[in-house]
Order: structure tokens, then C-alpha cells, then sequence
């Protein structure tokens, strides 16, 4: 079975410092991962994701992911974080399937991003 | 361009009631998914659908349907409504491509009373 975990519910950080978001994964095959982030009441928003090559990702507002085959690993990270940062952040792994032009995303439980000023 | 459009953005129904949600994807994108987001169980996958034809289906019961149109625009049903389907439901659209992210539509935000 396929499945994403991020193992912090809450993460909090004060602004200016760094800040990691945790996400570990366990499927079949060779993942597609993501990143999306919640702002309240709104949809969600892309990131960044890795695919393939480099190991290390840039993304949208400054984010930045490693990926890490040998722990399954796929850490959402920012050297300077800023309160307008805090919110809900999904990690998420497309698994592609039999007769499905992509493959569903599988999404992680969310963590919390608290920026305090 | 026009993001992922849903509508209604919010919704409130009562029990044994049917409901409709639609969403419009972004222009050039033929791949449409749904997702339920709850509290308890986080995002859930509902359905999967390109250039009509239902993909992929998620572990929900029958009373969750879906279809697109030719436009590649979609509709979830879902009917006999219980408290438990109160939720989030998002739409996102991509390209026909694995390696491309999806695009997230604002939801709508379903109430069950």
C-alpha cells in the first residue's frame, strides 16, 4: 500500500530562523513527490516537486526539498522563515496506475507551519 | 490564465438530500480529480477522470459520482446525503502528464445538517 506520513502535526519557528517540514513516504516503484501548502478557507497550492536528477529542489517563495532515496524521504525546507509562511503544508507522492493517465495523489496528514514574529 | 474554478464555494444541505459541485479546469487541461478533506481524515481521493472516461476511482461508496463533460469541465454528485460528507471537496486539473503537478481549485465547502 502506498502511503505518506509527516510525522509533526505542529511546527513552530521563529521568523527569521530555518525551518524544516518533515515527510517520509513508502511506495512501489519510483515516486513523484510534492509539495502543496493551505492558506485558510483556499485550495491548495503548488510548491515544488521533484521527478527526477537533482536531488536538492527549488520551489516557489524561497522553499527547497531534499530528496532522499535511501531513508524515503522528502523534507520541505527554508533557511529564513516569515510569518506570512505559517500554514498548512502537504506532502503528497503520485503513484502512477494501471489505465490512469497520471495516478492519484496520495497526501500526507498536513503539519501546522507557526511562524512567530 | 484562469485558475481551477469550483462552485459553488460554499453549500449547506440537509440530510438525505442530493448535491452537485462543479468545476471548471484550467484551460488546456483534460485531467480532472476530486478530493474529500476532513478534519479526521485528511485529503481522500475520490475520483480521476480524462477526456471523459472515469480513470481512477477512490475507496468511496456508490453514492459519490462524478462525469465530464467534452469540455473537459466536471461534476461530482453526491446523493442521500449524511452528516458525515460534510467536508472540503477539491478539484485540481492537470496536463496529461505525470511528471506536472496539479492545480487546485478553492473548494467547496459542503455542510450536512
Amino acid at each position: 500500500a502506498q502511503s505518506v506520513a509527516q510525522p509533526e502535526d505542529q511546527v513552530n519557528v521563529a521568523e527569521g530562523n530555518p525551518l524544516t517540514v518533515k515527510c517520509t513516504y513508502s511506495v512501489s516503484g519510483n515516486p513523484y513527490l510534492f509539495w502543496y501548502v493551505q492558506y485558510p478557507n483556499r485550495g491548495l497550492q503548488f510548491l515544488l516537486k521533484y521527478i527526477t536528477g537533482d536531488n536538492l529542489v527549488k520551489g516557489s517563495y524561497g522553499f527547497e526539498a531534499e530528496f532522499n532515496k535511501s531513508q524515503t524521504s522528502f523534507h520541505l525546507k527554508k533557511p529564513s522563515a516569515l510569518v506570512s509562511d505559517s500554514a498548512l503544508y502537504f506532502c503528497a507522492v503520485r503513484v502512477p496506475s494501471r489505465g490512469s493517465t497520471l495516478g492519484r495523489l496520495y497526501f500526507g496528514r498536513g503539519t501546522q507551519l507557526t511562524v512567530w514574529p | 490564465k484562469a485558475g481551477v474554478t469550483q462552485t459553488p464555494r460554499y453549500l449547506i444541505k440537509t440530510r438525505g438530500q442530493q448535491v452537485t459541485l462543479s468545476c471548471s479546469p484550467i484551460s488546456g487541461h483534460r485531467s480532472v480529480s476530486w478530493y474529500q478533506q476532513t478534519p479526521g481524515q485528511g485529503l481522500q481521493f475520490l475520483f480521476e477522470y480524462f477526456s471523459e472516461t472515469q480513470r481512477n476511482k477512490g475507496n468511496f461508496p456508490g453514492r459519490f459520482s462524478g462525469r465530464q463533460f467534452s469540455n473537459s469541465r466536471s461534476e461530482m454528485n453526491v446523493s442521500t446525503l449524511e452528516l458525515g460528507d460534510s467536508a472540503l471537496y477539491l478539484c485540481a486539473s492537470s496536463l496529461e502528464d505525470r511528471n506536472t503537478e496539479a492545480f487546485f481549485g478553492q473548494g467547496t465547502r459542503l455542510t450536512v445538517v
